[in-house]
């Protein structure tokens, strides 16, 4: 089992929509959990840090829940410039930090 | 205010060579991680410098060795490279000490192994 899961997707909306992505991870003494984008051949960029009391940065609204070792991500009134792939990352001990594998998400017009 | 830069852009390389790949950290960070990323996969963590020590390794064979310099520059060595080490190579930096510990990341080394 990988550390940190995510649905690969794709994710095929109309613009305008609302999505969500989870993420599930297993090492519970993770301490940093974060939602990066990363376009086509591209660095990954940051997106957003999550906290456990949850965060909104405009249309975006990240959640953590530590019980149950997830992750999620909300993306509202979907724009075409969103299409590209969202990495969840989970920071550990000993600076490391890991990465899901990504899900895609393509925005239709 | 800098943003983080690696060099070479692409590189092609036979197997069995050996390559280093550079990085220059975001002004103002002291901590910089390497990272492999294959085709269609997150990036891997391959180690993690500061204070010019490693700091954090990942699953990868020692013939993947670093470098961190007191101007918080890095350097990512490879031994005897592999086909499958055919990769981007992205370097993030971030600052030791901010609880978020957020990293940026430089634009990557393509990596060609053939």
């Amino acid at each position: 089992r990988k550390e940190v899961e995510q649905d690969p997707g794709p994710f095929n909306v109309p613009e305008g929509a609302t999505v969500a992505f989870n993420c599930t991870y297993s090492n519970s003494a993770s301490q940093s959990f974060f939602w990066y984008r990363q376009d086509c051949r591209k660095e990954p960029k940051l997106l957003m840090s999550v906290y456990s009391s949850g965060n909104e940065d405009g249309r975006f609204t990240a959640q953590l829940n530590r019980a149950s070792q997830y992750i999620s991500l909300l993306i509202r009134d979907s724009k075409l410039s969103d299409s590209a792939t969202y990495l969840c990352v989970v920071k550990g001990v000993a600076g490391k930090s890991t990465f899901g594998d990504g899900t895609t998400l393509t925005v239709k017009p | 205010e800098t943003g983080v830069t690696q060099s070479p852009t692409h590189l092609i390389k036979t197997r069995g060579q050996q390559v280093t790949l550079r990085c220059s950290s975001q002004s103002g960070h002291n901590t910089v991680s390497w990272y492999q990323q294959a085709l269609g996969q997150g990036p891997q963590f391959i180690f993690q410098y500061y204070r010019e020590e490693e700091n954090g390794r990942g699953n990868f064979p020692p013939r993947f060795s670093g470098l961190q310099f007191p101007n918080y520059s890095s350097e990512l060595n490879v031994n005897a490279l592999e086909l499958d080490d055919s990769a981007l190579y992205l370097c993030a930096s971030s600052y030791y000490g901010q609880m978020s510990y957020e990293q940026y990341f430089g634009p990557g080394t393509r990596l060609t192994v053939t």
